[in-house]
């Protein structure tokens, strides 16, 4: 069956300028995740979805970033006024639900290049 | 949830088995152990998890000890395929911590042929 599937793959913006980042996951998955994972970093935990709701928002690093899902499917992650130190690759993961979270199957990430 | 400790990197020849050692000494009653691994420009891949007895799928074995600080991954004929970076993670799916695996800076995993 499709994995989860992330768009678009690359991403080269101007500093100052907004991106959206797009993440589709399993069909029937209900929990969504998004980390971020900066080059030689580990994965840093940004939010987590359990359904259309965010409980945990506690990660997004700034208040420039926010992230939403709608149907309980795509969830987007925006970023507004880009900086350098946003640059990194941002990795979307779903699993079954809350209780399957251990369980996460991740996207082929977006890598988002901030000149 | 607990930290782990994990070697920075290993080398494994191709065929043998590869035994990853991960240190959890201040892991929980009620957290798991899990293991992901991230080869080069994907996303991470769960491989298995454990709570306290001897766990094997299709993928590797997993053996935690008795006191449960302290598990083992075991590959048992890697593959240069197999090159990736290993991650231990505890965590407590029934918790509250939303999800949020959190991943270190895991062992990096090279097979020769």
């Amino acid at each position: 069956g499709a994995g989860v599937s992330q768009s678009p793959s690359n991403k080269v913006t101007e500093k100052g300028k907004d991106v959206e980042l797009r993440c589709d996951p399993i069909s029937g998955h209900t929990a969504l995740y998004w980390y971020r994972q900066s080059l030689g970093q580990g994965l840093e935990f940004l939010i987590y979805f359990q359904g259309n709701s965010a409980p945990d928002k506690s990660g997004l690093p700034s208040d420039r970033f926010s992230a939403e899902r709608t149907g309980g499917s795509v969830s987007t992650l925006t970023i507004q006024r880009t900086q350098q130190e946003d640059s990194a690759v941002y990795l979307c993961a779903s699993s079954r639900g809350r209780q399957s979270s251990y369980e996460q199957y991740f996207g082929p990430g977006t890598r988002l290049t901030v000149t | 949830d607990a930290k782990t400790t994990q070697p920075t990197s290993m080398d494994c020849a191709e065929g043998r088995a590869a035994n990853l050692p991960c240190n959890h000494s201040t892991i929980s009653g009620n957290e798991y152990v899990y293991w992901y691994r991230q080869i080069h420009s994907q996303g991470p891949q769960y491989i298995i998890h454990g709570l306290k007895n001897n766990e094997t799928n299709e993928m590797a074995s997993l053996i935690i000890t008795e006191d449960r600080k302290s598990s083992t991954l075991i590959l048992p004929h890697a593959t240069l395929r197999d090159t990736a970076v290993y991650y231990c993670i505890v965590y407590n799916a029934g918790g509250t911590s939303y999800g949020k695996l959190t991943f270190g800076q895991g062992t990096i995993l090279t097979v020769h042929p």
